[in-house]
């Protein structure tokens, strides 16, 4: 079955800056990438999505970009806020195995 | 909010229990997905219903067991209940499978004591 490997499982960034979020997965056939942000008691979000027909998605402050032959996609988002601090989760699936795997997640610190 | 209602929003029992955890999907949605997170945990995919018949099953412990009804809400029953199971339980939505987005309810919180 599919695996999500996320990295990095914590980062620290200061406020303005970028941030980098990095997954990769094992199977050539998956094709919907979500992203999710979760925040300190609140139930996961879906920030961002990305099918495997595109290879970058753009969303103001968030973007998500796929290369599918090295089977990894990236969430980046820039001029950090504190307001971004949050555990953030990726996913993938495909539609053969009627299931969505997620990343370990990463936690997001935006220093003021 | 994401349309998605689950109930209760926290519950607290003793070890051997057994509770049943509810879950309303989004208007128009048909698939149901049941997550167990624990303290500082990723989210564990235990079971998927789409239109009232199971469609893929996780990490799903033989004590714990879900059903869809007809009108497309979700149970989740859990059973002969161990410390180790206290969780953030996540309840979540999609149009129709895997291939849409998933949209979560606040969780049920579950202790155990």
């Amino acid at each position: 079955g599919e695996n999500v490997e996320q990295h990095p499982s914590t980062l620290s960034v200061q406020e303005g800056d970028s941030a980098v979020i990095k997954c990769t997965y094992s199977d050539s056939a998956s094709n919907y990438f979500p992203w999710y942000k979760q925040e300190l008691g609140k139930r996961p979000q879906l920030i961002i999505d990305i099918r495997s027909n595109v290879g970058e998605k753009k969303d103001q402050r968030i973007a998500v970009t796929l290369n599918k032959t090295a089977k990894h996609f990236s969430l980046h988002i820039t001029e950090t806020q504190p307001e971004d601090s949050a555990v953030y989760f990726c996913a993938a699936s495909y539609s053969g195995n009627n299931d969505m795997r997620f990343g370990a997640g990463t936690r997001l610190t935006v220093k003021p | 909010d994401s349309g998605v209602t689950q109930t209760p929003k926290h519950l607290i029992t003793a070890t051997g229990q057994r509770v049943t955890l509810r879950c309303s999907p989004r208007s128009g949605d048909l698939s149901v997905y049941w997550y167990q997170q624990s303290l500082d945990q990723g989210l564990q995919f235990l079971i998927q219903y789409y239109n009232g018949e199971e469609r893929a099953k996780g990490n799903i412990l033989e004590r714990f067991s879900a059903q869809q009804f007809p009108d497309l809400h979700s149970e989740l029953n859990l059973s002969s209940l161990e410390l180790g199971d206290s969780a953030l339980y996540f309840c979540a939505s999609s149009v129709e499978g895997e291939q849409d987005p998933q949209h979560f309810g606040d969780g049920t919180r579950l202790s155990i004591l």
